[in-house]
């Protein structure tokens, strides 16, 4: 099956441009994550959709930060306006069930460098 | 708090020789705990899982519940297991599937 799709890979911008990310997950994927991966450190989680609600969005700068998923499949994520701060790898992934523990499998991510 | 610590940032061994990853969590329920793998470009994936006490191209980890900690083992290093490994928690959500607390990473380098 295909995997977990991003795009862009790459993105440059300078500080307070607006940037956007997409992603379309493994299909029949109900659950589907938006990561932060800034250098040196894990990734964190920003926001998780199941089907096409949030569940969760605790970790989300929403004054700056937002996201969507239109008919519960593909989704986006977007940056306005981008600090230097959020220079970081946005990684997706979207895992099979809607309940208890499930794999879960990850886009390439885009690498976003805020300048 | 929910929490996982990875001590270590880098570890270098030489091939051959045993590989212990150190992992110590915090989390106040019944963990589930995780390996996830990222070789060099190459997606982020998992390795292995603890409820499955398997062992994935020979790693094993065991969890200790008294000691909170989740180490990832494999007595004799292989090249190809250099890559950045994650070890991670995953946080039960009642009603809808749950979500995973990574750690910082630890880049694991094996010398020929």
């Amino acid at each position: 099956e295909a995997g977990v799709a991003q795009s862009p890979r790459y993105k440059i911008i300078e500080k307070r441009q607006s940037v956007a990310f997409w992603c379309n997950p493994i299909s029949g994927h109900a659950t589907l994550y938006w990561y932060q991966q800034i250098l040196g450190q894990g990734p964190k989680l920003l926001i998780q959709f199941q089907n096409n609600g949030v569940v969760d969005d605790s970790q989300l700068p929403k004054d700056r930060f937002s996201a969507e998923r239109l008919k519960g499949v593909d989704s986006t994520l977007k940056i306005q306006p981008a600090k230097l701060e959020d220079s970081a790898v946005y990684l997706c992934a979207s895992s099979p069930r809607t309940s208890g523990y499930n794999e879960q499998f990850f886009g390439p991510g885009t690498r976003l460098t805020v300048l | 708090a929910q929490r996982v610590t990875q001590p270590e940032k880098l570890l270098s061994v030489f091939k051959g020789a045993p590989v212990e990853l150190k992992c110590n969590y915090s989390y106040s329920g019944s963990p589930e705990l995780f390996w996830y793998v990222q070789y060099s470009r190459q997606r982020l994936q998992l390795l292995l899982r603890h409820i499955s006490r398997e062992s994935i191209k020979g790693f094993t980890a065991d969890l200790n519940k008294g000691e909170t900690s989740f180490h990832l083992k494999k007595p004799f290093a292989q090249e190809e297991d250099s890559a950045m490994y994650y070890c991670a928690l995953s946080a039960l959500q009642y009603s809808s599937a749950s979500k995973i607390i990574f750690g910082s990473g630890t880049r694991l380098s094996i010398r020929p």
